[in-house]
């Protein structure tokens, strides 16, 4: 069973456009939420992280909005373009070292 | 640095066959973890390591077997492969003090017949 729940398996959007991928978890003991990107054949790799007493961060096209009451966390591709085409997976750790994994989003900017 | 290496890159095994998969990294991280990763279930943690002699098990550690002899190497054996085993791993290691931020290899993808 996973402690993390991502949302949706799959979107597609126009070059240009909003990307939103949402995750939920349950475990109040999690004290860190990072986005990782995985391109095909590749590991993943960290691209963005918050800590709870957070509420937003942001770094160039890519935001993290945290919501600590409704355990829910999510990320925004601002102007998503082709080079973000990749599957994001959102976790959640605890102990420091531990990450819990979501099941990922495919992600499809088309040009 | 060539970060965190694996091999091999792709194995196919016959049910009942051991072997082992190889890491290493050269940026003298303490912290070395093992993840399989399957098709709507997102990385899932096999074992762990927080320095050299230490290991410990993750969520998934059934049928695999780790060592940390040395900071460099996290070796992920598999005792005796099953078909369930099919997945592509991957193996990580963190800073000890900003731990989250773990850097993957490139994955192994095996194949259990």
């Amino acid at each position: 069973q996973q402690q993390v729940k991502q949302s949706p398996q799959s979107l597609i959007v126009q070059k240009g456009g909003i990307s939103i991928i949402n995750c939920a978890y349950e475990n109040t003991a999690f004290d860190y939420f990072p986005w990782y990107q995985q391109f095909p054949g590749k590991g993943p790799a960290l691209l963005i992280a918050i800590r709870p007493d957070v509420s937003e961060k942001k770094e160039g096209r890519f935001t993290i909005s945290f919501n600590k009451s409704a355990k829910q966390f999510s990320l925004h591709i601002m102007d998503s373009q082709p080079g973000d085409s990749a599957t994001y997976f959102c976790a959640a750790s605890y102990d420091d070292y531990k990450l819990s994994f979501g099941a990922g989003t495919t992600v499809t900017v088309r040009a | 640095n060539a970060g965190v290496t694996q091999t091999p890159k792709f194995q196919v095994l016959k049910t009942g066959q051991s072997m082992t998969l190889q890491c290493a990294q050269d940026m003298n991280h303490e912290y070395m973890s093992w993840y399989r990763q399957d098709p709507g279930m997102g990385l899932r943690l096999i074992h762990y390591s927080v320095g050299a002699g230490i290991t410990d098990q993750g969520e998934v550690p059934n049928g695999y077997n780790v060592s940390r002899s040395t900071t460099e190497d996290f070796p992920l054996r598999l005792l005796s492969a099953a078909p369930s085993q099919t997945s592509v791993y991957f193996c990580a290691s963190s800073y000890s003090e900003i731990a989250v931020e773990q850097y993957f290899g490139p994955g192994t993808r095996l194949t259990v017949t």
